[in-house]
């Protein structure tokens, strides 16, 4: 699975858009681009995913280049419950397995 | 309607006991793992199960021991702790293409 970058840390006013970076230069044709968050202490939940085209749900939006080599996860209007560590996964879905390969994510602080 | 489900929630034990974790999904999902997350907060997979049977195992020790009754189930039971065995524990359980669903996790800790 390719390998993803982040930054560290960002910090986002309450009300605003979050927008999080990802490169993932060495991606394949065949890798999805997968976003999870982990708020302190509980489990990570599972935000949005996507192969080329940009995708959008209930929680946030999911922008992919048109190379895929860098994707940007938006968080339309960030709320002080979306301070969280976000992680950018990109894998090869295949049949029964669905290894996450975590790094070390972007803690997103929301201020008021 | 808790979608994968751990107990216990906080596990405090001795050094050389046997524990186990539960885990229960009611998304009708087919596969189901177990991941740690260590005290610098990285998260790693460790065994994942497909309808029953061992799909990934990560070189972890063989003092643990995933079993799968069925395909809702997943339990972890570890033999002979150690202190290096503190952790939290995260099961969680997928459908292919869509992702992967965490429990709460369970925090381990070894004294």
């Amino acid at each position: 699975d390719a390998k993803t970058t982040q930054p560290p840390s960002m910090d986002c006013a309450e009300g605003r858009a979050a927008n999080l970076p990802c490169n993932h230069s060495t991606i394949s044709g065949n890798e999805y681009v997968y976003w999870y968050r982990q708020i302190h202490s509980q489990g990570p939940q599972y935000i949005i995913h996507g192969l080329k085209n940009n995708e959008t749900n209930e929680m946030a939006s999911l922008i992919i280049t048109e190379d895929r080599k860098s994707s940007t996860l938006i968080l339309p209007h960030a709320t002080l419950r979306d301070t969280a560590v976000y992680y950018c996964i990109v894998r090869v879905v295949s049949g029964a397995t669905n290894k996450l390969i975590f790094g070390t994510g972007t803690l997103l602080a929301v201020q008021p | 309607d808790t979608a994968v489900s751990q107990t216990p929630k906080y596990l405090v034990t001795q050094m050389g006991n046997d524990k186990s974790i539960k885990c229960e999904q009611n998304l009708g999902h087919d596969t189901m793992y177990w991941y740690k997350q260590d005290s610098k907060k990285f998260l790693k997979i460790m065994f994942s199960y497909n309808n029953k049977e061992l799909i990934i195992n990560e070189t972890v020790p063989n003092r643990f021991s995933p079993k799968s009754p069925d395909k809702a189930h997943l339990n972890l039971h570890i033999n002979s702790l150690e202190l290096g065995d503190s952790a939290v524990y995260f099961c969680a359980s997928s459908q292919e293409v869509g992702g992967v669903h965490f429990g709460p996790g369970t925090r381990l800790t070894v004294t």
